[in-house]
């Protein structure tokens, strides 16, 4: 079964700086999908961006980007100019294109300060 | 936002008693599933829903059922409740049944077993 690792329970980051959250994945599927989630103090589970497996180009949303290395099975969150808005649980996902499993990482917890 | 609602939004029950937790849709999305949140283990896949009267089981099934008689809700049960289902539990929806379509997360239900 597919497992998703994010190492880094805890992280911080000054306002207007950049933050980089780690996330490995072990699997032997060859196309997939990988996800960060953002989980704020409400509890709701917010979609921050996607990538696709068989695209080489990382995803960008805004101040969000990824740096996915397949062969590594990596796929680190990057988020640029921290806000104070950006203070949450990210939790790092992987979904089979042929199944209906999803699996997610324990995830980090990013202290944004001021 | 995706229309999904979950009721009731908190619980607290005692050891021994059933307890029926509601996701409603509003969006006619074909696939729903119902997912635990617990510390150090991010969200895991309980049960899944791939059509009226048609469901799967998922990570970890055991303790749980659910039924969907109707595309727009999603029930899930807990036959007689233990304190190990002490949880975060959270419904999603999606339009198709792999990486490729989306998930949109509903609010949360938090359940307190005594």
């Amino acid at each position: 079964a597919q497992t998703v690792t994010q190492s880094q329970p805890e992280m911080s980051v000054q306002e207007a700086e950049t933050v980089t959250l780690s996330c490995t994945y072990d699997t032997s599927e060859s196309d997939y999908y990988l996800f960060w989630y953002k989980q704020p103090p409400s509890r709701q589970m917010i979609l921050v961006i996607r990538q696709e497996a068989y695209k080489q180009q990382n995803a960008t949303e805004n101040r969000f980007s990824v740096n996915f290395q397949k062969a590594a099975k990596s796929f680190s969150l990057k988020i640029s100019d921290s806000q104070l808005g950006d203070a949450a649980m990210y939790f790092c996902a992987y979904r089979s294109t042929n199944y209906n499993d999803m699996r997610f990482g324990a995830g980090t917890r990013l202290t944004v300060k001021p | 936002d995706a229309g999904i609602t979950q009721s009731p939004r908190h619980k607290v029950t005692e050891t021994g008693t059933p307890v029926t937790l509601r996701c409603h849709q509003t969006e006619n999305h074909r696939y729903m599933y119902w997912y635990r949140q617990d510390p150090g283990h991010g969200l895991r896949l309980i049960h899944y829903s791939y059509g009226v009267k048609d469901t799967d089981k998922g990570e970890v099934s055991d303790g749980y059922s659910v039924s969907r008689s109707k595309t727009e809700d999603f029930l899930l049960t807990l036959e007689s409740a233990t304190s190990s289902q002490t949880s975060v539990y959270f419904c999603a929806i999606s339009e198709g049944g792999t990486g490729r379509s989306k998930q949109f997360f509903g609010p949360g239900t938090r359940l307190t077993v005594l």
